[in-house]
């Protein structure tokens, strides 16, 4: 059974830091590029970065240059830092696989086919 | 960056009735939308794929449609546990960006 467990939120003042881990279960994870996505209170959903099998990332610009994503195949771990916090950052934190299905015509679609629980980040003084 | 609106962003409907959410995205994404339903204090749950590929396990009362910018989600016969809040996303190019949902409640 596939499972992904995050953990490491909590409260943190403006400006600061918190590392975000999550734990892979159930699959071969170095073979699946993960992905966090944030949800704020009452909000929709914001993807927030990604990585791939081969380490490359990918961040929006709301992100970029403050958030780092990072995994450690050997113990089945994605991990997610967050530097320079702002209140905006509050959000449901969660990590999340990517399948990738192609079809006869050897296009290939991307999708979150498994998310974890979550973890709650509040960046609030 | 694209841009994905949902409409209506709730809607009130009973069961046994058919629902009709559409997603439109600002540019085109070919087929690459998916769906995904969410229930209060959960994880999203995937859907569908590529603009009308049901997910193994998922209710066959679930179909998508569409391609380039405009797609729906049709629920033919809503059922009790189907009252949720659905997004679609596009993951055609980074950022992936999502829709901002819409809420199906009872009526």
């Amino acid at each position: 059974e596939v499972q992904l467990v995050e953990s490491g939120g909590g409260l943190v003042q403006p400006g600061g830091s918190l590392r975000l881990s999550c734990a892979a279960s159930g699959f071969t994870f170095s073979d699946y590029d993960m992905h966090w996505v944030r949800q704020a209170t009452g909000k929709g959903l914001e993807w927030v970065s990604a990585i791939g099998t081969a380490g490359g990332t990918y961040y929006p610009g709301s992100v970029k240059g403050r958030f780092t994503i990072s995994r450690e195949n050997a113990k089945n771990s994605l991990y997610l830092q967050m530097n320079s916090l702002r209140a905006g950052d509050t959000a449901v934190y969660y990590c999340a696989r990517v399948h990738r299905a192609h079809d006869s015509s050897g296009y290939y679609y991307d999708y979150f086919d498994y998310w974890g629980q979550g973890t709650l980040v509040t960046v609030s003084s | 960056d694209i841009q994905m609106t949902q409409s209506p962003s709730s809607l009130s409907a009973s069961v046994g009735d058919r629902v009709t959410i559409t997603c439109r995205a600002s540019q085109s994404i070919s087929s690459h939308l998916n769906w995904y339903q969410q229930k209060p204090g959960k994880a999203p749950k995937f859907l569908i794929y590529a603009a009308s590929s049901l997910q193994s396990g998922v209710p066959t009362r679930f179909s998508g449609s569409g391609s380039g910018t405009d797609f729906t989600l049709t629920i033919s016969s809503l059922q009790p546990e189907d009252f949720a809040t659905y997004y679609c996303q596009q993951s055609y190019s980074t950022p992936l960006t999502f829709g901002p949902g819409t809420k199906v409640d009872i009526k």
